[in-house]
């Protein structure tokens, strides 16, 4: 099993540049999740899904978009790339929400450098 | 709003110099709490979920406990393999769809 997989590991974007970062999963998980890393910071959410066709925002939505067409694939569009958005980004999966025994599964990250 | 600390920020062990890792924690209505382990260049990964003061897990060298206020890791015997960063995360309980509240990380580093 591949869990849940990230593309591409590493990027550089120009600012204004757009890109999306691809993520799939491979557990028929319903729940995925998006979540930014800086340094010295905690994980933030940024979008989440609870199924094919529902998504909603996290902590800090602004500047990205998202979609869920599949139960497999939960893809992070960034429109217009801005220094802020430089991070490290994970995608993440669960069974059901958090709460019921269902602990994420993470995929291995993005390094994104928007300069 | 749920809040999450981590300490130490860093800890140097030696091999087989046991020690505890702290997270304190405020939230309205704890429904878990989760640790994570996350090796460099990794995605985090779970070792322990927690419902209620008083409940202990185990696995291999690690020992998760908590209490009303914070949760420890102990490591027993830690060998350099068990050098990552361990991450901690509440859920309160609000709403069906809440959220994690992930702390900064303890770097946990074990010289041989």
């Amino acid at each position: 099993n591949a869990g849940v997989t990230q593309t591409p590991k590493f990027r550089i974007l120009k600012i204004g540049q757009s890109m999306t970062l691809q993520c799939t999963q491979d557990m028929n998980h319903n729940y995925m999740y998006w979540y930014r890393q800086d340094p010295g910071m905690g994980l933030k959410l940024i979008y989440y899904s609870v199924g094919a066709g529902i998504t909603d925002k996290g902590e800090v939505p602004n500047g990205y978009n998202v979609s869920r067409s599949t139960t497999e694939d939960f893809p992070l569009r960034l429109e217009l790339a801005a220094p802020s958005q430089t991070s490290v980004y994970f995608c993440a999966s669960s069974r059901r929400s958090t709460g019921s025994n269902s602990p994420l599964h993470f995929g291995n990250g993005t390094r994104l450098t928007v300069t | 709003e749920d809040q999450v600390t981590q300490s130490p920020e860093a800890l140097r062990l030696q091999e087989g110099e046991s020690s505890s890792l702290n997270c304190s924690y405020t939230v309205s209505g704890l429904r878990g709490l989760f640790w994570y382990r996350q090796d460099p260049g990794k995605g985090p990964e779970f070792l322990f979920t927690l419902y209620s003061a008083g409940e202990e897990k185990e696995k291999e060298r690690l020992k998760a406990t908590l209490t009303k206020k914070e949760s420890f890791l102990h490591i027993t015997a830690p060998k350099p393999e068990d050098s990552a960063t361990y991450l901690c995360a509440v859920q309160g309980n609000t709403g069906a769809n809440s959220k994690l509240t992930f702390g900064k990380g303890i770097t946990l580093s074990v010289r041989p």
